[in-house]
C-alpha cells in the first residue's frame, strides 16, 4: 500500500521567498515521486518527478525536490518565490509492487500556495 | 499536440439521469485512469485501463462505469448520478505504470 501526505493544506509566502511544501510517503517498495501543480480551472501540470536517479531532482519553473529516503520525503522547493508560482499543488507517488503496477498515482491532499506582492 | 481531451468541462444534472463524460487521449498510451477531486481530499482513483478490453477498479469506484473498446477512448459512465458524484473529474493517461500522467482539463460535475 502507499500513501501521501502534504503537510500545510495552505501555504503563504512573500514574492522572493523561499518557497518550502513538504511531502512524505509511505510504500512498502521503491517509489516513484511526482510533484503536479494545478492552476486554477486547468488540469495537472507535471512540475517535476523522481525514478531512481538522482536524488535531487529539478524541474520546470525554477521548482527542485529532493528525495530522501530515510525520512521518507521528497519537499518541495523554488529559492524564490514569483507570482505566477500561485496555485495548488500535489504530490503523488506510484509504486511498482513487484510487477502489478498499472499507472496508479495515490495523491496528497494539496497544498495552495498564495504569493504576496 | 499531445493530449488528453475530456468533453463536457461542466455539466449540471439532476438526480437519476444517466450520463456519459467522455475522455480521449492522442499519444497511444497503454494506461487510462479517472479520478475526482474534491477539497481536501486530493485526487482519489475512480477506475484504471492498462490497455483494451482490460479495466479495474480504484479506490472510490461505487457509482461508476467505465468501458475501454478501443485505446485512446476511456469514458466514464454515471448509470444513476447522484449529488455525492457532484466533483471537479480528471482523465489521464501515462505510457507505462510509472511515467508522467497527462491530465486533461477536467470535468465540473453538479448533481442537483
Amino acid at each position: 500500500a502507499q500513501s501521501v501526505t502534504q503537510l500545510g493544506s495552505h501555504v503563504s509566502v512573500s514574492e522572493g521567498a523561499l518557497v518550502l511544501l513538504r511531502c512524505n510517503y509511505s510504500s512498502s517498495v521503491p517509489p516513484y515521486l511526482f510533484w503536479y501543480v494545478q492552476y486554477p480551472n486547468q488540469g495537472l501540470q507535471l512540475l517535476l518527478k523522481y525514478t531512481s536517479a538522482a536524488t535531487l531532482v529539478k524541474g520546470i519553473n525554477g521548482f527542485e525536490a529532493e528525495f530522501k529516503k530515510s525520512e521518507t520525503s521528497f519537499h518541495l522547493t523554488k529559492p524564490s518565490a514569483h507570482m505566477s508560482d500561485a496555485a495548488e499543488y500535489f504530490c503523488a507517488v506510484s509504486a511498482d509492487a513487484g510487477g502489478t503496477s498499472y499507472g496508479k498515482l495515490t495523491f496528497g491532499q494539496g497544498t495552495i500556495l498564495t504569493v504576496h506582492p | 499536440e499531445a493530449q488528453v481531451t475530456q468533453n463536457p468541462r461542466y455539466l449540471i444534472t439532476v438526480t437519476g439521469k444517466k450520463l456519459t463524460v467522455t475522455c480521449s487521449q492522442n499519444m497511444n498510451h497503454e494506461y487510462m485512469s479517472w479520478y475526482r477531486q474534491d477539497p481536501g481530499l486530493g485526487l482519489r482513483q475512480i477506475y484504471y485501463s492498462m490497455n483494451v478490453e482490460v479495466t479495474d477498479k480504484g479506490d472510490v469506484p461505487e457509482g461508476y462505469k467505465v468501458s475501454r473498446k478501443e485505446k485512446r477512448n476511456f469514458p466514464l459512465i454515471l448509470e444513476s448520478p447522484s449529488p455525492n458524484q457532484t466533483s471537479l473529474y480528471f482523465c489521464a493517461s501515462s505510457s507505462t505504470a510509472n511515467t508522467e500522467a497527462f491530465f486533461g482539463q477536467g470535468t465540473r460535475l453538479t448533481v442537483v
